[in-house]
């Protein structure tokens, strides 16, 4: 069984759409987290939620809305997409958010192609 | 804010030999978490090896292991007898409070064979 998926695995889509990507952990955890890695390969969060609750807003585009539905689910919309929203976009969970050690587990992610 | 620096964009090691890669970070905090996480060409993100900062003692996974240099900030990763499937993107990650990491650059680890 797949610990965190995401789906789709492949998006292409044109500029100006909204996208949507999902992401469904089985692990039991608490905290979600949205990852982009951008074409030279950097990694840098977005988002993270504990229990549903917004714990972590980096400085993104408020184009891009994380929804968390429950604690199993972290889904990401993206709003009038443009061409440097082009990446890899990966969900990540962990068990707590706090200052304990626990790692985080990567899904597949989803590579976004805005044309 | 939080900076790691993976100073080797790309290494290359033999088949069966061993190689280092290269981490420092910057931080003002005591109590921390470092990883490595390892990215091959199916770009599944996977963790290779955690290390405890108010651990002295170097993690050791199999054929992984760091070395750990918490006064000179570096943590760096030692894969012994190296394969085919070790070649990858490597990075080292620190994680802030709130559990957040903060990832290097990555460095391309190539293996002859």
């Amino acid at each position: 069984d797949t610990a965190v998926s995401q789906t789709p695995k492949y998006l292409v889509t044109q500029m100006g759409n909204d996208k949507s990507i999902k992401c469904e952990q089985n692990l039991g955890h608490d905290t979600m987290y949205w990852y982009k890695q951008d074409s030279k390969k950097f990694l840098k969060i977005m988002f993270s939620y504990n229990n549903k609750e917004l714990i972590i807003n980096e400085t993104v585009p408020n184009r891009f809305s994380p929804k968390s539905p429950d604690k199993a689910h972290l889904n990401l919309h993206i709003n009038s997409l443009e061409l440097g929203d082009s990446a890899v976009y990966f969900c990540a969970s962990s068990q707590g958010g706090g200052i304990k050690s626990y790692e985080q587990y990567f899904g597949p992610g989803t590579r976004l192609t805005v044309t | 804010a939080q900076t790691v620096t993976q100073s080797q964009p790309e290494m290359s090691v033999q088949e069966a030999e061993t190689v280092t890669l290269s981490c420092t970070y910057d931080t003002s905090e005591s109590d921390y978490y470092l990883f490595w996480y390892k990215q091959p060409p199916s770009r599944q993100m996977i963790l290779v090896i955690r290390q405890e900062a108010y651990k002295q003692q170097n993690a050791t996974e199999n054929r992984f292991s760091v070395n750990f240099q918490k006064a000179a900030k570096s943590f760096s990763l030692k894969i012994s007898d190296s394969q085919l499937g070790d070649a990858a993107m490597y990075f080292c990650a620190y994680r802030e409070y709130g559990n957040k990491l903060v990832f290097g650059a990555g460095t391309i680890l190539r293996v002859k064979s």
